[in-house]
Order: C-alpha cells, then sequence, then structure tokens
C-alpha cells in the first residue's frame, strides 16, 4: 500500500495568514494526488486534482504544488470559511488511499 | 447538478450485513466518462476508500475489505449499492458515496472523487 503522510496533522493560523499543508507519500506517485476540504459534518469537498489543477468553484487562493513524492496545498490569505479538516489522496495505485487530514484551527 | 444520496438503516447488528444504496440525481449512472464508489469514516477518523464500480458492473475493491464487500449497480434506477457482511463495531462509520471520475494518462489511471453524498452513519451495535 501506498502510505500518505501529512503534516503538521494541527495548524492555527489567522484570516489574512498564508497557509502550507505538507502531503508526502511513501513511494513516488508522479502528479496522482489530490486535495479535500472537509467541514465538520459535512461531506469532503474536492479542491485540487492531478497535484495542482483547481477544481471548478473552488477560490483561487487555493493552489496545489508537486510531484513524485512531495506535496503541497497552500491557502494564500486564509478565509473565515477555509477554517477546516484537509486531506491528501493518491490514486497513483488503484489502492486508493488518505492522508490523515491535517486540522486547520483559528488562532 | 449532479447530487448523490445515501440511503438504509442505521443500525446493524455485529455479524449481519450492512447494506446501503445511493441513489444518483441530475445525470446518468451509465455516463462512460465515470466509475461509483464508496468511502468511509469512522468517527473522529480519516477516509478509507472501500471499492468502486462502473455501470458495466466492473468492480475494484479496497483489498483490506474485498472478502467482505460487493458493490453492485443498477442502471434502470440510477442507483449502485454496497453490501458489507459479517460487521464489528469496527465498521461504524459515515459512508460516503462519490462518482468517481477516472482518467487513464500514461499507463496510470489520474481519479478523484467528485461530487460526494452527505454521508450516511452506520452504527454496528446488539
Amino acid at each position: 500500500d501506498i502510505q500518505m503522510t501529512q503534516s503538521p496533522s494541527s495548524l492555527s493560523a489567522s484570516v489574512g495568514d498564508r497557509v502550507t499543508i505538507t502531503c508526502r507519500a511513501s513511494q513516488s506517485i508522479s502528479s496522482y494526488l489530490n486535495w479535500y476540504q472537509q467541514k465538520p459534518g459535512k461531506a469532503p469537498k474536492l479542491l485540487i486534482y492531478a497535484a495542482s489543477s483547481l477544481q471548478s468553484g473552488v477560490p483561487s487562493r487555493f493552489s496545489g504544488s508537486g510531484s513524485g513524492t512531495d506535496f503541497t496545498l497552500t491557502i494564500s490569505s486564509l478565509q473565515p470559511e477555509d477554517f477546516a479538516t484537509y486531506y491528501c489522496q493518491q490514486s497513483y495505485s488503484t489502492l486508493h488511499t488518505f492522508g490523515q487530514g491535517t486540522k486547520l484551527e483559528i488562532k | 447538478q449532479l447530487q448523490l444520496q445515501e440511503s438504509g438503516p442505521g443500525l446493524v447488528k455485529p455479524s449481519e450485513t450492512l447494506s446501503l444504496t445511493c441513489t444518483v440525481s441530475g445525470g446518468s449512472i451509465s455516463s462512460s466518462s465515470y466509475y461509483w464508489g464508496w468511502i468511509r469514516q469512522p468517527p473522529g477518523k480519516g477516509l478509507e476508500w472501500i471499492g468502486s464500480i462502473y455501470y458495466s458492473g466492473s468492480t475494484y475493491y479496497n483489498p483490506s475489505l474485498k472478502s467482505r464487500v460487493t458493490i453492485s449497480v443498477d442502471t434502470s434506477k440510477n442507483q449502485f449499492s454496497l453490501k458489507l457482511s459479517s460487521v464489528t463495531a469496527a465498521d461504524t462509520a459515515v459512508y460516503y458515496c462519490a462518482r468517481h471520475v477516472v482518467i487513464a494518462v500514461a499507463g496510470q489511471d489520474l481519479a478523484w472523487f467528485d461530487p460526494w453524498g452527505q454521508g450516511t452513519l452506520v452504527t454496528v451495535s446488539s
């Protein structure tokens, strides 16, 4: 199985901050990496696919980068509605696996 | 706008079979571009992909659950279903259905889940 490890597990930040979340794969996954946002009691929402492609309707303050084993999700200027848990997911393997999540909290 | 909605019992007894259905509206489950998947999330924990199905009936499953999982599709009702047998308390989770977009690129499948249903909590308890 390809293990996906996110860091940090939790993060406190303020509105307007620039935030970066990291996802590391246990082996190279090329650019087969997606990012999701999940708010409490809600289903995950796709933000980024193929490492850096912004899903339609997602604000441009979200961006993704990386390839191989190391990936980042960046929020350029945090907004109140961005406080949530973020997950990465790989599709390089037919056994699709998710990271453990990064909880972004208000400082 | 494509929407997915899970339905099924919220309480299942240990050793019995969990059965859920996902109804797709606003689009056809028979589209050639998509698979349809199930993902679960135990309370307070992360996401686990269970398996996915194509409208033709072709399936692929998470190997850790494969012996207990059956996913089927009913194109006439625009629905797909999940059965998980011999459940234990460890199967207590919110179960989500989602459209599974799969694009073949350079011999690999670029794939993501979008959109998702709202999820349904299934508790395994006697």
